[in-house]
């Protein structure tokens, strides 16, 4: 068990619609980062918060936006869904201090958009 | 785009066999980190090796990191069924930042 908890399990959507998928990661953990995942391929980073501010970000567009508080939860949103946003979504924490190398992920957020 | 490239993309042995699997990447970098993946699920932290390291073991886990050929591989040894799962290397080149992942080696275990 990492600590880390994703909400929810799965999701269907449609096309165009929009979505908050939520992760929930161990108190002291201030960095998240999340990450999607496409079916028979390696995650790809989407970005990254740290003490609620963004703190890099992979080759997404703009409509994936997301959000830390200080309760060590966060979210990501995406608008306009497309077909493509299909994937596994996980998000990851890493604790502040000498372990701070390592990222522990969450379950992950099946998403499907139909 | 990847980083790193898992190499073999299959893998199938009997239990009890050693299994090894290789990743090679692109760009500098600070760690590698190994995780494994059950049917689509989390991904679960295996072992983490440092840049300035070579060689790490972890229980039945052996992992090597060649810079110079910018590699690394993973050894389970003595594998069970339960082992069955998806293993990505990811690298980043700098501490807690962002963590590029291979495409993974789907490793599959015959009881």
């Amino acid at each position: 068990e990492t600590g880390v908890t994703q909400s929810p399990t799965h999701l269907i959507k449609t096309r165009g619609q929009q979505v908050t998928l939520r992760c929930s990661s161990q108190s002291g953990h201030n960095t998240v980062s999340w990450y999607q995942q496409a079916l028979g391929q390696g995650p790809q980073f989407i970005f990254q918060y740290y003490r609620e501010e963004e703190n890099g970000r992979g080759n997404f567009p703009p409509r994936f936006s997301g959000l830390q508080f200080p309760n060590y939860s966060s979210e990501l949103n995406v608008n306009a869904l497309e077909l493509d946003d299909s994937a596994l979504y996980l998000c990851a924490s890493t604790p502040a201090g000498p372990l701070s190398d390592t990222q522990y992920f969450g379950p992950g957020t099946r998403l499907t958009v139909l | 785009s990847q980083q790193g490239e898992e190499d073999p993309q299959a893998l199938s042995i009997q239990e009890g066999e050693n299994a090894t699997m290789n990743c090679s990447y692109k760009t500098s970098i600070n760690n590698l980190q190994w995780y494994r993946q059950n049917s689509g699920r989390g991904l679960v932290h295996l072992i983490l090796i440092r840049s300035n390291e070579r060689e790490k073991h972890s229980g039945r886990l052996r992992v090597t990191l060649d810079t110079s050929k910018k590699s690394s591989s993973l050894l389970i040894t003595a594998s069970r069924a339960a082992d069955t799962a998806s293993y990505f290397c990811a690298t980043d080149r700098t501490s807690g930042s962002r963590l590029t992942f291979g495409e993974g080696t789907q490793l599959t275990v015959n009881p």
